[in-house]
């Protein structure tokens, strides 16, 4: 597609419930971040790929958090046991090479309650 | 431990005139720095960087400076149109002349609202 791609766009959530998020990237992108913006800050950096392998995970918040890209493109974060501090827009960027400019797709808002 | 900062939560501008956007950092490893702009319900677009090897960037009616020594970044838009009204967040990377991954440190973004 011609930018980044997110679904589901909104997701609630009840507490202790399991979530997926979904991130297409744009093609032929190598790079692939995960961010989370809570209400009112910046993106905090959680994860990043570069085609299928992890290479980082150092801002991954608890290990109820997993990510995962097994084919290099579709990304997906998965977090277990929602909690309501999970609350969060969680962003996903691509990137063509290991350092060029980030394109971010329009996030997911999620709302554990 | 914030490492990117933006003091002003918010910034009120009139249409034409200058709006400067401000941008303090503390990681001395940063090497590169860029400037996203973000609509209600959108992602970040990115709109302009600077090496740490320059002190000025231009791109039309954006220009970056950068001041090493004081750690500070500013965004200059001239001049501001009422569609320039959105969340601006500074971040920045330690590039390693290329070698990272160009993982973002971002702040906390300051909201500019540009009057008609």
């Amino acid at each position: 597609g011609a930018g980044v791609s997110q679904s589901p766009r909104y997701k609630v959530a009840k507490r202790g419930q399991d979530v997926a998020l979904r991130c297409d990237p744009i093609s032929g992108h190598v790079s692939l971040f995960w961010y989370q913006q809570a209400l009112g800050q910046g993106p905090e950096f959680l994860t990043y790929f570069q085609n299928e392998a992890q290479l980082d995970k150092s801002g991954l918040p608890s290990d109820r958090f997993f990510a995962e890209r097994p084919e290099g493109s579709v990304s997906t974060l998965k977090i277990q046991r929602t909690q309501q501090e999970d609350s969060a827009v969680y962003l996903c960027a691509s990137s063509l090479a290991q350092s060029g400019t980030a394109f971010f797709g329009q996030g997911t808002r999620l709302t554990v309650v | 431990d914030q490492q990117v900062k933006q003091n002003s939560p918010s910034l009120s501008v009139q249409e034409g005139r200058i709006s400067i956007l401000n941008c303090d950092y503390t990681n001395s490893m940063f090497d590169y720095f860029l400037w996203y702009k973000k609509y209600p319900a959108e992602g970040p677009t990115f709109l302009i960087s600077i090496s740490s090897i320059k002190d000025k960037n231009e791109d039309g009616r954006f220009t970056v400076f950068l001041n090493k020594s004081a750690k500070h970044l500013s965004l200059h838009i001239v001049p501001s149109q009422p569609g320039d009204s959105a969340v601006y967040f500074c971040a920045a990377i330690h590039n390693a002349g290329g070698t990272s991954y160009g993982k973002l440190t971002f702040g906390q973004g300051t909201i500019l609202t540009v009057h008609p």
